[in-house]
């Protein structure tokens, strides 16, 4: 069975810093595209990055390039997103998602930032 | 960007009805496009793949199709556990996007 468990969510202030984990189970994770994506209190699903496991790429939202560091540790199955420069528009709930084209999803991790 | 514009926003509808959510892609993505649905307080949950595949377990009353530009999702007849948000995403060309979702009401 396919877990994701994310961590690493928390309250911060303007201009901090986070880092989120995923830790995976349930599936050859070296072998999957992640993907992290976000969702605001109240409104919709804001994709945020991949990181395409063939190659090593990364790819991000407008909104979260420059501050957003997608990453992950192949040998214990996890994925990282680090979030530096957080302004209170990144306040969302941060899901882990398999697959480039989100076929399984975790159930999130709150971010919160604010004075 | 691609942008996605999904129609309609909100829908009433009643337990039997069939109802159709579109997402119009601002180019073309093939039929890169998959559909979830999410419940209140729980992650999304993948339905329909490649445009019109659907995911293993989802009852067939679901349907996708499209390709280009438009897209639709279809519910032949609505179940009461079927209220939810539907949001189309499209993983044709970075960076993905997503429709603004459609939230399902009873009516």
């Amino acid at each position: 069975e396919v877990q994701l468990l994310e961590s690493g969510g928390g309250l911060v202030q303007p201009g901090g810093s986070l880092r989120l984990s995923c830790a995976a189970s349930g599936f050859s994770f070296s072998t999957f595209d992640m993907t992290w994506v976000r969702q605001a209190p109240g409104k919709g699903l804001e994709w945020v990055s991949v990181f395409r496991h063939r190659d090593s790429s990364t790819y991000y939202a407008d909104s979260v390039k420059g501050r957003f560091t997608i990453s992950r540790d192949n040998s214990k199955n996890t994925l990282f997103l680090q979030m530096n420069s957080l302004r209170a528009e990144d306040t969302a709930l941060y899901y882990c998602v398999k697959g480039a084209h989100c076929d399984y999803w975790g159930q999130g991790t709150l971010v919160t930032v604010s004075s | 960007d691609i942008q996605m514009t999904q129609s309609p926003s909100s829908l009433s509808a009643s337990v039997g009805d069939r109802v159709t959510i579109t997402c119009r892609a601002s180019q073309g993505i093939g039929n890169d496009l998959g559909w979830s649905q999410q419940k209140p307080g729980k992650a999304p949950k993948r339905l329909i793949y490649a445009a019109s595949t659907l995911e293993s377990g989802v009852p067939s009353r679901f349907s996708g199709s499209g390709s280009g530009t438009e897209f639709t999702l279809t519910i032949s007849s609505l179940q009461p556990e079927d209220f939810a948000t539907y949001y189309c995403l499209q993983h044709n060309s970075y960076p993905y996007t997503f429709g603004q979702g459609t939230k399902l009401e009873i009516k």
